[in-house]
C-alpha cells in the first residue's frame, strides 16, 4: 500500500513564474491537508480538502495560492507569481474519511516538496 | 501565537539513556496530542499519539505523558538508540476539528 505520493521532490521557480505542487493521498483517504514548513519553524497548517471541496482553507495566503483536489487525479496546490518568501518546503497528508463523520485523529505525510524561488 | 511550544530545540543524550521531550500548549480545546518524528528531508512519520481522556500511552519503547492540568506532555524514549536522531514534532487538534497544530520540534542527537 503505496503511502502518500508528492511530486516534485524539489521545484526550482523564478520570481514570477508559476509553482504547482501534486499530492496523491494513501489510497482510501479522501481527507487531504497541505502544511508548509518554513526554514527552522513548525509545520504551519495552510489548507483541508475533501474531493472536490475546500473545507477549511483559513492557513492558506489570501493571495496567489491556491488549491484543489479533483473528482479524479491527485490534489494540486498552485502558487501564482513566486516570489522569493515562498521558498520552503510544502507537505501534504492525508486520513480517511470514519463513519458518521467523526474525524481520524493521525494524518499520514508524504515526503514534501521543497520549492526554492531564485 | 504559538498555541503548542516545543522550548528546547535540541537535546542530545548517551545511547541506551532514557531521552525526554517536552510540550506545552495553550489552547484547552485541544484534545487530541501527536508526536512525530522527521528525518532531513522527509515527511514528518507518525510515532505516538494521546487523548486527553488518558494520561498515559506506551509502544515498545515510546511512552507520551500527559498533564492536562499543566496543559504539557512529553514523550519518553526509553532505551536511546543512534537510529533515534531526529527532529522530532509534537502537534495538537480539537477531536471536532481537522488541523494539526505543530510545536517547532526538537532536534535529539543520541549519541553512540
Amino acid at each position: 500500500n503505496a503511502g502518500v505520493m508528492q511530486n516534485p521532490r524539489h521545484l526550482v521557480r523564478r520570481r514570477g513564474q508559476e509553482a504547482r505542487l501534486r499530492c496523491s493521498p494513501m489510497k482510501g483517504h479522501s481527507h487531504v491537508y497541505w502544511y508548509r514548513q518554513l526554514p527552522e519553524e513548525g509545520l504551519k497548517f495552510m489548507v483541508y480538502l475533501q474531493k472536490e471541496n475546500i473545507i477549511d482553507e483559513s492557513g492558506m495566503p489570501k493571495e496567489r495560492f491556491s488549491a484543489e483536489f479533483p473528482k479524479e487525479g491527485p490534489s494540486i496546490l498552485r502558487i501564482q507569481q513566486v516570489v522569493r518568501g515562498d521558498s520552503a518546503a510544502y507537505f501534504c497528508a492525508s486520513s480517511p474519511a470514519l463513519a458518521g463523520g467523526r474525524f481520524e485523529n493521525i494524518q499520514y505525510f508524504g515526503a514534501g516538496t521543497r520549492l526554492s524561488v531564485l | 501565537d504559538q498555541q503548542v511550544k516545543q522550548n528546547s530545540p535540541s537535546l542530545s543524550v548517551q545511547e541506551g539513556r532514557i531521552s525526554i521531550l517536552n510540550c506545552d500548549y495553550t489552547n484547552s480545546m485541544f484534545d487530541y496530542f501527536l508526536w512525530y518524528k522527521k528525518y532531513p528531508a522527509e515527511g514528518p512519520t507518525f510515532l505516538i499519539s494521546i487523548s486527553s481522556i488518558k494520561d498515559k500511552n506506551e509502544d515498545g519503547r515510546f511512552t507520551v505523558f500527559l498533564n492536562k492540568s499543566a496543559k504539557h506532555l512529553s514523550l519518553h524514549i526509553v532505551p536511546s538508540q543512534p537510529g533515534d536522531s531526529a527532529v522530532y514534532f509534537c502537534a495538537a487538534k480539537k477531536s471536532s476539528g481537522d488541523k494539526l497544530t505543530f510545536g517547532t520540534g526538537t532536534r535529539l542527537a543520541v549519541r553512540p
